[in-house]
């Protein structure tokens, strides 16, 4: 079965501090992705990477940042936390498909408050 | 913008009954996929159809995907109350850059 984990489940962080959240896939897939959910804008897409060291923004990029060293590891970075990036944070990965965007599967999320 | 939209919102039936969630999106797509959330956890992916397929089942899952109408429907034959969770449709556009995923229709199954 597919593994993909997430550092950590609950999260406490203050303004402006700098956080990592890591995530970990065991199934060689190129493709790893970030979510932000939010309670009535569902799942939006801050950050994909399709390879590594490559990144693409996604929707709302902005605040964040990536960084895909390992094809197992992508890492999401806020630089300075702030109380609007109060989230549930998901993971995910898949395989590169041949033109499409196929079968995605997430980690367990990190819920993210920032006081 | 949001290419996939679930409806109803919210459904609430009695185990054993049937329950039926729609889902709406606008443009051409490659495939369009089903998710299901449990509360506070991850999304796990049910079901997956190519727009050159009309129905595909998985256990008690069955979809069904209509092109023309650029919809979607899961239907979950009789519902248990483990089936209480959020169902997602997410769409791959012919167009897109990314899988799009709709808002969600939260179900609940009374026991």
């Amino acid at each position: 079965d597919v593994k993909v984990t997430q550092s950590s489940r609950y999260l406490v962080k203050r303004t402006g501090e700098k956080v990592f959240l890591e995530c970990v896939q065991d199934m060689d897939h190129e493709n790893m992705f970030w979510y932000r959910q939010d309670p009535g804008l569902g799942l939006r897409l801050i950050y994909f990477s399709y390879d590594v060291k490559m990144k693409e923004k996604g929707d709302i990029p902005e605040g964040y940042s990536v960084s895909r060293e390992k094809k197992e590891r992508f890492s999401l970075i806020l630089e300075s936390a702030s109380t609007n990036q109060t989230s549930m944070y998901l993971c995910a990965s898949s395989f590169l498909g041949g033109g499409a965007w196929e079968t995605q599967y997430f980690g367990p999320g990190t819920r993210l408050l920032v006081l | 913008s949001q290419q996939g939209e679930e409806d109803p919102q919210a459904l609430s039936i009695q185990e054993g009954e049937n329950a039926t969630m729609n889902c709406s999106y606008k443009t051409s797509i490659n495939n369009l996929q089903w998710y299901r959330q449990n509360s506070g956890r991850g999304l796990v992916h049910l079901i997956l159809i190519r727009s050159n397929e009309r129905e595909k089942h998985s256990g008690r899952l069955r979809v069904t995907l209509d092109t023309s109408k650029k919809s979607s429907s899961l239907l979950i034959t009789a519902s248990r109350a483990a089936d209480t969770a959020s169902y997602f449709c997410a769409t791959d556009e012919t167009s897109g850059s990314r899988l799009t995923f709709g808002e969600g229709t939260q179900l609940t199954v009374n026991p």
